[in-house]
């Protein structure tokens, strides 16, 4: 079973519009991520949860993105107004837990195309 | 934000044949991860190396953390088509923070 689940998988927006994106991990992972990969390179963080809190959005443009995992378990990410450079793929991760505590895995991403 | 240098960036292969990447960085990492993207999917973790000098094996393929803490190398022996794709590697540095470096990626064709 994938320990992370993503939806939607695609979207298509037209700018300025509001779009939302959804993790929805198996429980008991603390520490949730989501990052941002523009095609051709590698992950970027946005944010870092741990539980419910924030520890690390010193990358997320607040003034368009916001970001909550409000009971610790799933989270969304929204973006709004979207611009025309938002289009990539955002991905969500958690890290591992137990024997795989240093594991970090990722979900399927939503894959983001602002028109 | 910061990247690892990973290299080469790219590279055509026949079908068969060995395959070597590695990921520099100038600070030292607790952990190096390696992973493989196929087109529209998110990275699917491989292989986790938590000690410098640690070699370990999943299948094909054989990851070491570089004793200097600093590097690290994915082998893929005898390769098969559907290792195309993008390996991406990633450092956790000794923060305490669980803030994951990414490398830029190695693009891997194979040719049957």
């Amino acid at each position: 079973e994938a320990e992370v689940a993503q939806s939607p998988r695609y979207k298509i927006t037209e700018k300025s519009q509001a779009v939302a994106f959804w993790c929805d991990p198996i429980s008991g992972h603390a520490t949730l991520y989501w990052y941002r990969q523009i095609l051709g390179q590698g992950p970027e963080l946005l944010v870092q949860f741990q539980d419910e809190s924030v520890v690390d959005d010193s990358q997320l443009p607040k003034d368009r993105f916001s970001a909550e995992r409000l009971k610790g378990v799933d989270s969304t990410l929204k973006i709004q107004p979207a611009e025309l450079g938002d289009s990539a793929m955002y991905l969500c991760a958690i890290l591992g837990r137990g024997g795989s505590y240093n594991e970090q895995f990722f979900g399927p991403g939503t894959r983001l195309t602002v028109l | 934000g910061q990247q690892l240098n990973q290299s080469p960036q790219s590279m055509f292969i026949q079908e068969g044949e060995d395959v070597s990447m590695n990921c520099t960085s100038s600070s030292i990492f607790n952990t190096w991860l390696w992973y493989k993207q196929d087109p529209g999917e998110g990275p699917v973790l491989l292989i986790a190396l938590y000690k410098a000098g640690e070699l370990t094996s999943n299948g094909r393929l054989t990851a070491q953390f570089g004793i200097t803490r600093k590097d690290s190398f994915l082998n893929i022996s005898a390769s098969i088509p559907s290792d195309v794709g993008i390996y991406f590697c990633a450092g956790l540095p000794p923060s305490g923070t669980y803030k994951y470096i990414f490398g830029t990626g190695t693009r891997l064709k194979v040719l049957a």
